[in-house]
């Protein structure tokens, strides 16, 4: 149980352009969702918290209208990453808290941008 | 501002070798602190640790809390070449939607 799943796992687009990614728990309702984003050699930051229905909480330097996330059901929450530029190009993870007190992890998606 | 830190940031050792890791963390309203294992992609969950002094273990791999000290450790003995990874350890304050705060990760490198 407790299986996370994102889509795309790897998408490449250019410069200028958005992409949506999406983060969907599979057999639990996930009343918080988080947003993180790892850069190479580097450990997970987190950019946002999401609950459903509410508006997201980003994390200090985290453009909210660059990232914009999406929580529209207990199953689901999205990011879409607008005018996506090449230092946008990371690693982004998502993860997923239920009514218990882990975090499940998706397996993540690799953005690059060209 | 919350931090946590992991010491060493690298360790390449021989298969069989025992190693720790460490981590250190300084937060508000701590609640938890968590071990993750990261290989090509998203963490795996490793530990929770909540009590000070409860060793909490699993197979080969094992960890314990300190939270007078403010630190973890992460033991893995007779290591295997599937040991290699990425080790994250990350603190969970206790405030609004508990978020988690994550170290630098240790990279592990096991060498046969």
């Amino acid at each position: 149980g407790a299986v996370v799943s994102q889509h795309p796992s790897w998408v490449i687009c250019k410069s200028g352009t958005s992409v949506k990614i999406e983060c969907r728990s599979l057999d639990f309702q996930a009343t918080t969702m988080f947003w993180y984003r790892q850069f190479p050699k580097q450990s997970l930051m987190l950019m946002a918290t999401s609950n459903e229905g509410s508006k997201a909480t980003y994390e200090q330097g985290v453009e909210k209208d660059k990232f914009l996330i999406n929580h529209a059901s207990l199953t689901l929450s999205t990011l879409t990453v607008t005018s996506a530029h090449p230092e946008d190009s990371s690693f982004y993870i998502c993860s997923a808290r239920g009514s218990g007190e882990k975090q499940y992890f998706g397996p993540g998606t690799r953005l690059t941008v060209t | 501002e919350d931090k946590v830190v992991q010491s060493p940031l690298s360790l390449v050792v021989h298969e069989g070798d025992t190693v720790t890791l460490n981590c250190s963390y300084e937060v508000t309203n701590f609640r938890s602190l968590l071990w993750y294992k990261q290989e090509k992609k998203a963490p795996t969950f490793l530990f929770m640790l909540t009590s000070s002094g409860i060793e909490k273990k699993s197979g080969r791999l094992s960890s314990i809390l300190d939270k007078k000290e403010l630190f973890s450790i992460l033991n893995i003995t007779a290591t295997q070449t599937g040991d290699s990874a990425v080790y994250l350890c990350a603190v969970e304050a206790q405030q609004g939607a508990q978020k988690l705060v994550f170290g630098q990760g240790t990279r592990l490198t096991i060498n046969p």
